[in-house]
C-alpha cells in the first residue's frame, strides 16, 4: 500500500518556541492532506484540510494563526505549531489522499510534548 | 448534524469472534472505513465498504448497509494482537472522513 511518511516521530520543546511536523507521501501524488489532533482515549479531530498549492481549510475552533499549514507540492505538507503552550502537547496525525485513491493514508504521527 | 456511533468499549476471549457495530448519519455517503489503532500508535487501515454486502479479508469482515446506516467489523479467532481500538469512518459528500470516537477492544485469555 501507498506510504506516508510523518517526521519527527517525538518532539518535546520549550513553551513559546514553534515545532514543525513533516508529511510526506512516499509513492503516490498527495493531491489531498489532513491534519488530526488525538488525544489520549479519544477519537482523531480533524484539524484541517490543505490542498496542494492551495489555502487549508481549517476545522471550526483551529487557529490558523496558530497552526501554520503549507501544502506547496504533491509529496509534502508541513504543520508549524507556533509559540507552543503546554496545552498543545497531544498526538499530530497526517493523512493523505490523491486522485484515484480510495483510502487515506496515515503517517507514524508526532507525539508532541510542550514544556 | 453528522454523527457516527460505536460502542465505547468491548471486551472478548482469545480465540473467539466478536462483532463491532457502527451506525452512522451523514451528509452524502462515499463509503465506510474501518481502521485499527493501538495504543500511541496512527490508524492503520483494515476495510473499505461502499456497496452493501459483506467483504472478507482473512481473518476480519466488514459488512455494510447503507438503508440502514449500519456497519460491522468481524473478527474471527481473536489474537492477543488484536487488542486495540477500532475506528469506523465515514467518507461524506464531500470526501471527508467522519470519524467514529473508536472502540477499544480487550481481549482476555
Amino acid at each position: 500500500g501507498a506510504v506516508v511518511s510523518q517526521h519527527p516521530s517525538r518532539v518535546i520543546c520549550k513553551s513559546g518556541t514553534s515545532v514543525k511536523i513533516e508529511c510526506r507521501s512516499l509513492d503516490f501524488q498527495a493531491t489531498t492532506m489532513f491534519w488530526y489532533r488525538q488525544f489520549p482515549k479519544q477519537s482523531l479531530m480533524l484539524m484541517a484540510t490543505s490542498n496542494e498549492g492551495s489555502k487549508a481549510t481549517y476545522e471550526q475552533g483551529v487557529e490558523k494563526d496558530k497552526f501554520l499549514i503549507n501544502h506547496a507540492s504533491l509529496t509534502l505538507s508541513t504543520l508549524t505549531v507556533t509559540s507552543a503552550h503546554p496545552e498543545d502537547s497531544s498526538f499530530y496525525i497526517c493523512s493523505a489522499s490523491g486522485s484515484g485513491v480510495t483510502e487515506a493514508f496515515f503517517g507514524q504521527g508526532t507525539r508532541l510534548t510542550v514544556v | 448534524g453528522q454523527n457516527i456511533d460505536q460502542p465505547t468499549e468491548m471486551t472478548a476471549t482469545e480465540g473467539a469472534i466478536v462483532q463491532i457495530n457502527c451506525t452512522y448519519q451523514t451528509s452524502g455517503f462515499n463509503g465506510l472505513f474501518w481502521y485499527q489503532q493501538h495504543a500511541g500508535e496512527a490508524p492503520t487501515f483494515l476495510s473499505y465498504n461502499v456497496l452493501d454486502g459483506l467483504e472478507e479479508k482473512g481473518r476480519f469482515s466488514s459488512f455494510l448497509s447503507r438503508s440502514k446506516g449500519y456497519s460491522y467489523l468481524l473478527l474471527k479467532e481473536l489474537q492477543m494482537k488484536d487488542s486495540a481500538s477500532y475506528l469506523c469512518a465515514v467518507m461524506d459528500s464531500n470526501y471527508q472522513l467522519i470519524w467514529g470516537a473508536g472502540t477499544k477492544l480487550i481481549i482476555k485469555p
